[in-house]
């Protein structure tokens, strides 16, 4: 295991539901990202918090709303999403940000 | 425009055999260079990681090699195993004055070991 903890690791919800994804890092890092892998794809930067600030926000659409309470847990709170936001969502970590990263199992999101 | 080309898409090799996988990139300026190992259902693992002045870096059964002057990169894996089957990432870090660095990726070559 990476030190890199996400939950839930499946979601499957509906356009209107809210819900959250969890990232969780027991590594001491810094810097936390999300990213969303597509099959045959690149992964996609959508978020970057430095020492629990947002530095960076890849033209997200607003119904994908990030917050880190602490240097430690990063959220992902979904609302209204589309069936091409299904995706695999990764949260991964560094000691600082432009160090080697560390990535979670990601969360299977399925939005129906 | 910055980016990251892998090939081939997948591959499918026999137990024991050897291959190789190639990373071709357009990132410029350039920091370092890493491949990732992907497990189906877990998030990417480094497996090597190398800056501009390195040729070569090794993990094991895995051996990296680096052309800067022809921008490409490669993954060689010697007597595969069966645990090998996964997807390859190859990551160029780009530097930019703002964010430090950012990554740009390449799609992977998913590799699958048949016995």
């Amino acid at each position: 295991e990476t030190g890199v903890t996400q939950t839930p690791r499946h979601l499957v919800m509906g356009m209107t539901n809210k819900k959250s994804l969890k990232c969780e890092q027991h590594l001491g890092h810094n810097a936390m990202y999300w990213y969303k892998q597509s099959a045959k794809k690149p992964l996609e930067l959508m978020f970057v918090y430095n020492f629990k600030e947002q530095t960076e926000n890849n033209s997200v659409p607003s119904r994908f709303s990030p917050e880190c309470p602490n240097s430690s847990h990063l959220f992902l709170h979904l609302h209204t999403l589309q069936p091409e936001d299904s995706a695999l969502y990764l949260c991964a970590s560094s000691r600082i940000r432009a160090d080697t990263q560390y990535f979670g199992p990601g969360t299977r999101l399925t939005v129906l | 425009k910055n980016q990251v080309e892998q090939s081939p898409q997948s591959l499918i090799i026999l137990e024991g055999k050897n291959c190789t996988l190639q990373c071709n990139y357009t990132v410029s300026p350039f920091s370092n260079l890493r491949w990732y190992k992907q497990d189906t259902g877990r998030g990417p693992v480094s497996l090597t990681i190398m800056t501009f002045s390195e040729n070569t870096k090794s993990n094991g059964r895995y051996t990296a090699t680096l052309d800067a002057d022809t921008k490409q990169s490669s993954l060689h894996i010697t007597a595969s195993q069966l645990s090998d089957s996964a997807s390859y990432i190859c990551v160029v870090s780009h530097p930019i004055q703002q964010y430090g660095n950012k990554l740009v990726f390449g799609a992977g070559t998913i590799l699958r070991v048949k016995s």
